[in-house]
């Protein structure tokens, strides 16, 4: 079967870094996207891996290995506004998108 | 512009009303996409639109009808729902389906069925 795990909620305080983890089983593998949604709104893109290695993007970087079908998302600088559930989405061998269930992160003052 | 447009933004229905959410976008995409979410859930995938023609049906129940007018547009035609049909609904688009393209979405509606 496909599947998605993410811890469910983390707390971080403001000014800090935080890793979210991401660990994968899907039939196939093109790639591994990072979305936020804050409460009420739309998920919006964050990060695609699809080579090993870390995607640095100003305080968002996105980790990948394939071979642990492992990802991580660190967030550095933790400001209020990142306060969010962050899913990770893997996209299996039929390009179907697969969801993890994501990870509340909390930020505290 | 990467902007994903849908209306209306709440909506309120009884289960004998018919009534229809629509979704736009004008960046050039192929692909259109409908999801269902629920309270603290991921996306669920309902609808797939390649080409203007359907792509991906996920089982979903007929009394949601999705139609593609043009490749811009994407409707969802609701009918004899249930209240339990009560979740935001999202239209996403992306260059292309079968590509590991990401996916752009629109601020959703958020459904109600009394």
């Amino acid at each position: 079967g496909q599947n998605i795990d993410q811890p469910t909620e983390m707390t971080a305080t403001e000014g800090a870094i935080v890793q979210i983890n991401c660990t994968y089983q899907t039939s196939g593998f093109n790639g591994l996207f990072w979305y936020q949604q804050h409460a009420g709104e739309a998920p919006t893109f964050l990060s695609y891996n699809v080579l090993d290695g870390l995607e640095e993007k100003g305080r968002f970087s996105s980790f990948l290995s394939r071979s642990k079908g492992y990802s991580y998302l660190l967030l550095k600088e933790l400001q209020m506004k990142d306060s969010a559930s962050y899913l990770c989405a893997v996209t299996d061998s039929n390009y179907q998108l697969i969801w993890g269930a994501g990870t509340k992160l909390i930020i505290k003052p | 512009d990467t902007e994903v447009t849908q209306t209306p933004k709440h909506l309120v229905m009884g289960m004998t009303n018919k009534k229809s959410l629509k979704c736009e976008q004008h960046m050039g995409h192929r692909a259109m996409y409908w999801y269902k979410q629920k309270a603290k859930k991921p996306p669920e995938l309902m609808f797939v639109y390649s080409y203007e023609k359907l792509s991906i049906n996920e089982s979903v129940p007929s009394r949601f009808s999705p139609e593609c007018p043009n490749s811009s547009l994407l409707n969802l035609h609701l009918h004899a729902l249930q209240p339990e049909d009560s979740a935001l609904y999202l239209c996403a688009s992306s260059q292309a389906q079968g590509e590991a393209y990401e996916q752009y979405f629109g601020p959703g509606t958020r459904l109600t069925v009394t």
